[in-house]
């Protein structure tokens, strides 16, 4: 088993231009999460998706959109990338979700906005 | 809502014994959890304790008192490989909202 995937591991984007963050997960979870991991300021849940069909937001939502395209998979997508979204961002899924349950990480994708 | 406290960064040297703090206000607890990222990886599960008391997986053990709101991660015997980023979670709902992670360094 891969666990969770996520492609790519690094992109440079300018500003403005938009990009969509892929993951994938083999273990036949229910939920999914996206975070975002910055300098000193930990990991912070920008969406999550408890079960497929359903997305929901978490700390930091602006200037995200998501997708649950499948059980399998949860599409992170920026239309419009600003500078302030530099950050590596972390794909994460758990059997059923809740705060009794392991999360299982991606290896995660470096992004740099110019 | 959640918020967690925990230090930003912790030395030891290797053999001793290091305890990482975490305190934590929510509004439903759900457990605390405890990850460890090295070098900026995945981050990965050590452990988590829904009930007071003492959990113990080899060479790291985790308390937690709920009455207290805290908790600690226990890492004895410390190697050189433990050197890494520890973080306190708590869930919220059907996600975990993270504490901003502790750097713990251990030195020959």
């Amino acid at each position: 088993n891969a666990g969770v995937t996520q492609t790519p591991k690094f992109q440079v984007l300018k500003t403005g231009q938009s990009m969509t963050l892929q993951c994938a997960q083999d273990m036949n979870h229910n939920s999914m999460y996206w975070y975002r991991q910055d300098p000193g300021m930990g990991l912070r849940l920008i969406y999550y998706s408890a079960s497929e069909g359903t997305t929901d937001k978490g700390e930091v939502p602006n200037g995200y959109n998501v997708s649950r395209l499948n059980k399998r998979e949860f599409s992170l997508r920026l239309e419009s990338a600003a500078p302030s979204q530099t950050s590596v961002y972390f794909c994460a899924s758990s059997e059923l979700g809740g705060g009794q349950e392991t999360q299982y990480f991606g290896p995660g994708t470096r992004l740099l906005v110019l | 809502g959640q918020s967690l406290e925990q230090p930003s960064e912790v030395t030891a040297v290797e053999g001793a014994i290091v305890q990482i703090n975490c305190t934590y206000q929510t509004s439903g607890f759900y457990g605390l959890s405890w990850y460890q990222q090295h070098d900026g990886g995945a981050p990965t599960f050590l452990s988590y304790n829904a009930l007071d008391g003492l959990e113990e997986t080899g060479r790291f053990s985790s308390f937690l008192s709920r009455s207290d709101s805290y908790g600690y991660l226990l890492l004895q015997e410390l190697q050189m490989k433990d050197s890494a980023s520890y973080f306190c979670a708590v869930g919220r709902g059907a996600a975990l909202i993270f504490g901003k992670g502790t750097t713990l360094s251990v030195s020959s």
